[in-house]
């Protein structure tokens, strides 16, 4: 079974803190996306990588960066948190030119 | 942008079908997902459609229309473990297999 692992299930931030989210996969897969969802917004695209050390903006990018330096690990780093940034975070990955995206099991973000 | 619309609600009785519908504008296509969300937990794959017509797949089924930019998920012999959002999304692009979702329809099974 594919397994996609977060470091953790909830967080409490405070404004201004930076944060690291981290998500590991342990199937090999080149390409690994994050995604916040939000009620009545569904999941939005924030980046993805295709390969180590290789990233690009999906459709909400402001405010966040990645880092992949190792196949199996792609971070999310919030450099200076804001309430906005209140949400769950999903990481995915999936096989080089396979389209089906397997889950992690989130990070639901608070900043106070 | 993209643009993927699907109902926000439905509820329905344990034992009954259930067809969640899923309309999209978008840029381009190469193919649709559905995928199902427990509350709290990570999505699951459900279906891929890239072709027109029915993919059955045990008590669910998925159907595409490319022409029409339709799709829909009929749930059948619904079981109380069946509630849960469903998540359609599309991928608009050729090159690269970026996923743009709805917003998701929350299915609630009554007994």
């Amino acid at each position: 079974d594919v397994k996609v692992t977060q470091s953790s299930r909830y967080l409490v931030k405070r404004t201004g803190e930076k944060v690291f989210l981290e998500c590991v996969q342990d199937m090999d897969h080149e390409n690994m996306f994050w995604y916040r969802q939000d009620p009545g917004l569904g999941l939005r695209l924030i980046y993805f990588s295709y390969d180590v050390k290789m990233k690009e903006k999906g459709d909400i990018p402001e405010g966040y960066s990645v880092s992949r330096e190792k196949k199996e690990r792609f971070s999310l780093i919030l450099e200076s948190a804001s309430t906005n940034q209140t949400s769950m975070y999903l990481c995915a990955s999936s096989p080089q030119n396979q389209e089906t995206q397997y889950f992690g099991p989130g990070t639901r973000l608070l900043v106070l | 942008g993209q643009n993927i619309d699907q109902p926000t609600e439905m509820t329905a009785t344990e034992g009954a079908i259930v067809q969640i519908n899923c309309t999209y504008q978008t840029s381009g296509f190469n193919g649709l997902f559905w995928y199902q969300q427990h509350a709290g937990e990570a999505p699951t794959f459900l279906s891929y459609n890239v072709l027109d017509g029915l993919e059955e797949k045990g008590r669910f089924s998925s159907f595409l229309s490319r022409s029409k930019g339709y799709s829909y998920l009929l749930l059948k012999e619904l079981q109380m473990k069946d509630s849960a959002s469903y998540l359609c999304a599309v991928i608009p692009g050729t090159n690269d297999y970026k996923l743009s979702f709805g917003a998701g329809t929350t299915v609630t099974v009554r007994a």
